[in-house]
């Protein structure tokens, strides 16, 4: 099993949608989180950091449950600029080690 | 303020020869990694760094070396190129901590032929 597995995709989905993403970490001991946004051939970017209390950045939500190990994000009225793939990161507390899941790619259409 | 630089952006090497991929950064962070992405593939960790004369292997780190003599500079030294090294091959760097999220270089991609 992958220490951190995400939702296969790829998402097709209309301008003006909300989409959620989903990715399983299998570490107990991790403890920082993060989405990544990747454009095709382009360095991964941060898009937000994950917070045990959930934490929102504009249409962009992201939530963690250490019960069940995941972490999420939603994304609310979709825009044609939010096509990219999505990269969900785990990172054991201070520990240089992060692991990326393979990522989730979305399509907005017009 | 540059974050982290990576030289050379592209490289073509024939099999069996050597080369550094450099990677620099300017936000004094701790963390230094490098990983690969293949064509259609998620990023792979070769090998990573918690702060100066301090390395450790990472999940392909076969056939690469790496030296952390100062907090800013990370090379990456490829020992014999291989075909399946062809890749992208990105740096990044970050604080410790929850919001210490990556901050990557723009990418090497490296063909080997």
């Amino acid at each position: 099993r992958k220490e951190v597995e995400q939702d296969p995709g790829p998402f097709n989905v209309p301008e003006g949608a909300t989409v959620a993403f989903n990715c399983t970490y299998s570490n107990s001991a991790s403890q920082s989180f993060f989405w990544y946004r990747q454009d095709c051939r382009k360095e991964p970017k941060l898009l937000m950091s994950v917070y045990s209390s959930g934490n929102e950045d504009g249409r962009f939500t992201a939530q963690l449950n250490r019960a069940s190990q995941y972490i999420s994000l939603l994304i609310r009225d979709s825009k044609l600029s939010d096509s990219a793939t999505y990269l969900c990161v785990v990172s054991p507390w201070n520990a240089g080690k992060s692991t990326f899941g393979d990522g989730t790619t979305l399509t907005v259409k017009p | 303020n540059a974050g982290v630089t990576q030289t050379p952006k592209f490289q073509v090497l024939k099999t069996g020869q050597s080369m550094t991929l450099q990677c620099a950064q300017d936000m004094n962070h701790e963390y230094m990694s490098w990983y690969r992405q293949d064509p259609g593939m998620g990023l792979r960790l070769i090998h990573y760094s918690v702060g100066a004369g301090i390395t450790d292997q990472g999940e392909v780190p076969n056939g690469y070396n790496v030296s952390r003599s100062t907090t800013e500079d990370f090379p990456l030294r490829l020992l014999s190129a291989a075909p399946s090294q062809t890749s992208v091959y990105f740096c990044a760097s970050r604080t410790p901590g929850q919001d210490g999220g990556y901050t990557f270089g723009s990418g090497t991609r490296l063909t080997v032929v």
